[in-house]
C-alpha cells in the first residue's frame, strides 16, 4: 500500500514569487493536514481538508492557501514568498469513516523542502 | 488553548538501556494522542496511537501510556538500540482536527 506522497521534495524559490505544493494521500483516505515545521517553531498546523471541504485554518496569513481535489490529492499554495516561509512543510492524511473528529492514525509524507533565497 | 511539553529536550543514553519518554498536555478533553518519530530532514513516522478511551498501546520494544486526567503520556523504548536514535514527537488531537504538536525529544543511542 502506497504511503503518503509528497512533491516536489526540494525547491528553492526567490523572495516574491509563488509555489504549489502537491500532496496525493493513502487511497482511501479522505482527510489532509498540513503542517508547517521549523526550528523555532516546530510543527504548526496550516489547515484540514475532508472532502473538498476546509474544515479548520491554523494562524498563518491569507499567503498561505490549500484546495482538496474530488481524488483526495492536495495543494497548498504561498504566494508572495518570504525568507521565514523557508521551512520543511509536512502534509498528513487520515481514515475517516464520516465527518466526525475521532481520528485514526495520521499518516505522514516525507515532506517538501522549501528554501527561499 | 491546548499546548504540549515534551521532556528531556535531549537524552543521551548506551546501547541496551530502557528509557521513558514524557508527554504532558494541558486540556484532558482530547480524541487521541500519537506518538511519531522524525529521523534529520525527513518526514514523520507513526509509532503509536493511544484513544481518548484507552490507557496504553504496545508495538514490538515499544510501550505508550494515557493518563488523560493528569494530563500525561508516557513512551517506553526497552532495549534501546543505535537505530533507535532519532526525534520522537507526540501530538494530541482535540475537537478541532487537528494535532498540537509537543517540540519533541531528539534521543541518541551510544553503541
Amino acid at each position: 500500500k502506497a504511503g503518503v506522497t509528497q512533491t516536489p521534495r526540494y525547491l528553492i524559490k526567490t523572495r516574491g514569487q509563488q509555489v504549489t505544493l502537491s500532496c496525493s494521500p493513502i487511497s482511501g483516505h479522505r482527510s489532509v493536514s498540513w503542517y508547517q515545521q521549523t526550528p523555532g517553531q516546530g510543527l504548526q498546523f496550516l489547515f484540514e481538508y475532508f472532502s473538498e471541504t476546509q474544515r479548520n485554518k491554523g494562524n498563518f496569513p491569507g499567503r498561505f492557501s490549500g484546495r482538496q481535489f474530488s481524488n483526495s490529492r492536495s495543494e497548498m499554495n504561498v504566494s508572495t514568498l518570504e525568507l521565514g516561509d523557508s521551512a520543511l512543510y509536512l502534509c498528513a492524511s487520515s481514515f475517516l469513516v464520516s465527518q466526525g473528529r475521532v481520528g485514526t492514525e495520521a499518516f505522514f509524507g516525507q515532506g517538501t523542502r522549501l528554501t527561499v533565497v | 488553548k491546548q499546548e504540549v511539553t515534551q521532556i528531556p529536550a535531549a537524552l543521551s543514553v548506551p546501547e541496551g538501556e530502557n528509557l521513558v519518554l514524557n508527554c504532558s498536555f494541558t486540556d484532558s478533553a482530547i480524541y487521541n494522542l500519537q506518538w511519531f518519530r522524525q529521523d534529520p530532514g525527513k518526514g514523520l513516522t507513526s509509532l503509536l496511537l493511544i484513544q481518548s478511551s484507552q490507557r496504553e498501546q504496545t508495538s514490538g520494544r515499544l510501550n505508550a501510556s494515557l493518563d488523560k486526567s493528569s494530563g500525561r503520556s508516557t513512551l517506553y523504548i526497552a532495549a534501546s538500540q543505535p537505530g533507535d536514535s532519532a526525534t520522537y514527537l507526540c501530538a494530541v488531537k482535540s475537537g478541532t482536527y487537528k494535532y498540537i504538536f509537543g517540540t519533541g525529544t531528539r534521543l541518541k543511542v551510544l553503541a
